[in-house]
């Protein structure tokens, strides 16, 4: 059974940074695309990011240039390092297997405020 | 950017009639390699998004047969035959095809 499981979600300030994980398991993680999707409070989807097998990145332009995604294939994670983040950056943060999001994690909360 | 443009915004139905989301996409979905990379996921209220249909009709494991997807190059629906109490929740609809990925809006399913 797949499982994706985040972490690292919490308080930051603006400006401030923060890096999320998920843990990969029950499928050949270096095989799959890895996707960050955000869902702000009572809003809906909004994709942030997507790696590819050979590491290449992809961002939704309101985080280029602030957000950095990352994989460890001999750890099945994946992680996105939020840094500068602003107030409309609050939100659960969920990773989601494949660049067509199969799977997703429960997610982890990233709330930003001073 | 690709803009997905869904309808209704919401839905209420009558438990065991029939239910119909509509999808538009401001450009045609038809990636190069031949495929229509659109997805439907599922929200159900305190859960994480759930992919019900990929690649426009095909359905993922697990997915009630009631739930089926239709449509091609910018029109898209997602059909409930028969809505069940289970099925309250948004519903959203994605484009992989191209970069940036993209969601409709959502629609929300309610029972009357």
């Amino acid at each position: 059974e797949v499982q994706l499981l985040e972490s690292g979600g919490g308080l930051v300030q603006p400006g401030g940074s923060l890096r999320l994980s998920c843990a990969a398991s029950g499928f050949t993680f270096s095989n799959f695309g890895m996707s960050w999707v955000r869902q702000a409070p009572g809003k809906g989807l909004d994709w942030v990011s997507t790696i590819s097998t050979a590491g290449n990145s992809f961002y939704a332009d309101s985080v280029t240039g602030r957000f950095t995604i990352s994989r460890d294939d001999s750890k099945n994670t994946v992680s996105l390092l939020l840094s500068s983040v602003r107030a409309d950056d609050t939100a659960v943060y969920y990773c989601a297997m494949s660049t067509q999001a199969d799977v997703w994690g429960q997610g982890t909360t990233v709330t930003v405020s001073s | 950017d690709v803009v997905l443009t869904q309808s209704p915004l919401s839905l209420p139905v009558t438990l065991g009639q029939p239910a119909s989301i509509s999808c538009k996409s401001s450009q045609s979905l038809v990636h190069s390699d031949g495929n229509t990379y659109l997805n439907w996921f599922q929200q159900r209220p305190g859960q994480s998004p759930r992919r019900l249909i990929y690649r426009v009709s095909n359905r993922d494991s697990g997915v009630p047969d009631r739930f089926s997807g239709s449509g091609s190059a910018t029109d898209f629906t997602l059909k409930i035959t028969r809505v069940e109490a289970e099925d309250v929740g948004v519903y959203y609809c994605m484009q992989g095809t191209q970069w940036p990925r993209t969601f409709g809006q959502g629609t929300k399913v309610e029972i009357k």
